[in-house]
């Protein structure tokens, strides 16, 4: 079946590059998300890529999918204690829309 | 802020009782989702409706229902409820089924 896998926990340093780990399996997919939980919170969409794509950078985000290894990154520059959160990947599962996720992975900022 | 409300943002109720969360899509969506967040699932896709039509199910047992409405609220209710229920429960909203997914902040639902 469908699964998407992610490390659970990555620690960094103030002013360092982060870079989140995605693997997917349905290669059909034609979107890939990232979204971003807060403590209490729901998830924010951060970024999106479309499968025809192999990168996309939004102001500190850049996005890196390789198609043919079903791998699926998410690099934040100069990250912030503010970028402290649990990074979600998800696949587009099927034409309605559903998403697949991975279990998160805790991203933790240190001064 | 997405855009999406959800309420009530937390319920606390007994064994075997029935809820309702409520959501309401962004201004213009017309497509809403609910997922469920557990420890031990993580975050899993529920059912989706488009304009009023369920569209998709996914991991959605057959003591929970959905609808959409003519106004595009959507509720979903929970029955018989159990000790394994607890989880926040979102809902996320988008233009199309082709749209991003923008969720809502979630109403945290305690059993017991």
């Amino acid at each position: 079946g469908e699964d998407v896998e992610q490390s659970l926990f990555l620690s960094v340093r103030e002013g360092d590059s982060s870079v989140i780990n995605c693997t997917y399996t349905d290669s059909s997919s034609t979107y890939l998300y990232w979204y971003k939980q807060e403590p209490g919170a729901g998830l924010q969409l951060l970024t999106y890529i479309f499968s025809n794509m192999d990168m996309k950078q939004d102001q500190r985000l850049t996005v890196l999918l390789n198609k043919k290894d079903k791998h699926l990154s998410l690099r934040i520059a100069d990250t912030q204690t503010g970028d402290s959160a649990i990074y979600f990947c998800a696949e587009r599962a099927d034409s309605w829309g559903k998403l697949q996720f991975g279990a998160g992975t805790q991203v933790v900022v240190t001064p | 802020d997405s855009g999406v409300t959800q309420t009530p943002k937390h319920l606390i109720t007994a064994t075997g009782q029935r809820v309702t969360l409520r959501c309401s899509p962004r201004s213009g969506d017309l497509s809403v989702y609910w997922y469920q967040q557990s420890l031990d699932q993580g975050l899993q896709f529920l059912i989706q409706y488009y304009n009023g039509e369920e569209r998709a199910k996914g991991n959605i047992l057959e003591r929970f229902s959905a609808q959409q409405f003519p106004d595009l609220h959507s509720e979903l209710n929970l029955s018989s409820l159990e000790l394994g229920d607890s989880a926040l429960y979102f809902c996320a909203s988008s233009e199309s089924s082709y749209n991003e997914q923008f969720f809502g902040p979630g109403t945290r639902l305690t059993v017991l």
